[in-house]
């Protein structure tokens, strides 16, 4: 059974440390999206890949979020440094290049 | 830009009766897929219907069915014999198609309570 997986689950951190979020894709899969869910924004695109090359990364603060992808089983998101404002739920989903997106359990982010 | 709006913020069913979700949205592309996702409190998000847009024939999976009305942009999500587990968050969402990799448009969420 093919799953997303992300790591951690759960983080707590204070301000201005850094953050780094994993997901493993499934295997296959040539695109991987990050989105953020917050009670504020809602469900909201920070950055996708395709292949491994960026895409489109226009949803992503540039001064302290970065995205990468260094092989086809990893995808990573880090913050640096973390802000409150950032306290969030953030899902990596895998996409096949048809159908759906098969997303990840989600990583809970709380920054203090 | 395309936006997806869900005008119900929380609504309440009775086990085994019938709910009907809200959904519109707004695109100029002709070329589109709908979605409708389940988040439980477990919060993982799981797909519960798509919908293409050229097709026609409303999408059916089981207890869930879907009103697409394509004129209108009217995406609506029935369930029938609503169940306790179908207790959730759900949301619509949208993605022009064309053969892009294109993201997910996400609608705010209807909380779903289903009432024993």
């Amino acid at each position: 059974d093919a799953r997303v997986t992300q790591t951690p689950r759960h983080k707590v951190t204070e301000m201005g440390q850094e953050v780094t979020m994993r997901c493993q894709p499934i295997l296959g899969h040539n695109t991987v999206f990050w989105y953020r869910q917050t009670m504020m924004q809602g469900l909201e695109l920070l950055a996708y890949f395709r292949n491994r090359a960026p895409l489109d990364d226009s949803g992503m603060p540039k001064d302290r979020f970065s995205a990468e992808m260094p092989d086809a089983t990893l995808a990573t998101l880090k913050i640096q440094p973390s802000e409150p404002r950032d306290s969030a739920v953030y899902f990596c989903a895998s996409y096949p290049g048809w159908g759906e997106q098969f997303f990840g359990p989600g990583t809970r982010l709380t920054v203090l | 830009a395309q936006t997806v709006t869900q005008s119900q913020p929380e609504m309440s069913v009775q086990e085994a009766e019938t709910v009907t979700l809200s959904c519109t949205y707004d695109t100029s592309e002709s070329d589109y897929y709908l979605f409708w996702y389940k988040q439980p409190p477990s919060r993982q998000m799981i797909l519960v219907i798509r919908q293409e847009a050229y097709k026609q024939q409303n999408a059916t999976e089981n207890r869930f069915s879907v009103n697409f009305q394509k004129a209108a942009k009217s995406f609506s999500l029935k369930i029938s014999d609503s169940q306790l587990g179908d207790a959730a968050m759900y949301f619509c969402a949208y993605r022009r198609g064309g053969g892009a990799t294109n993201k997910l448009i996400f609608g705010t969420g209807t909380l779903l309570a289903v009432q024993p």
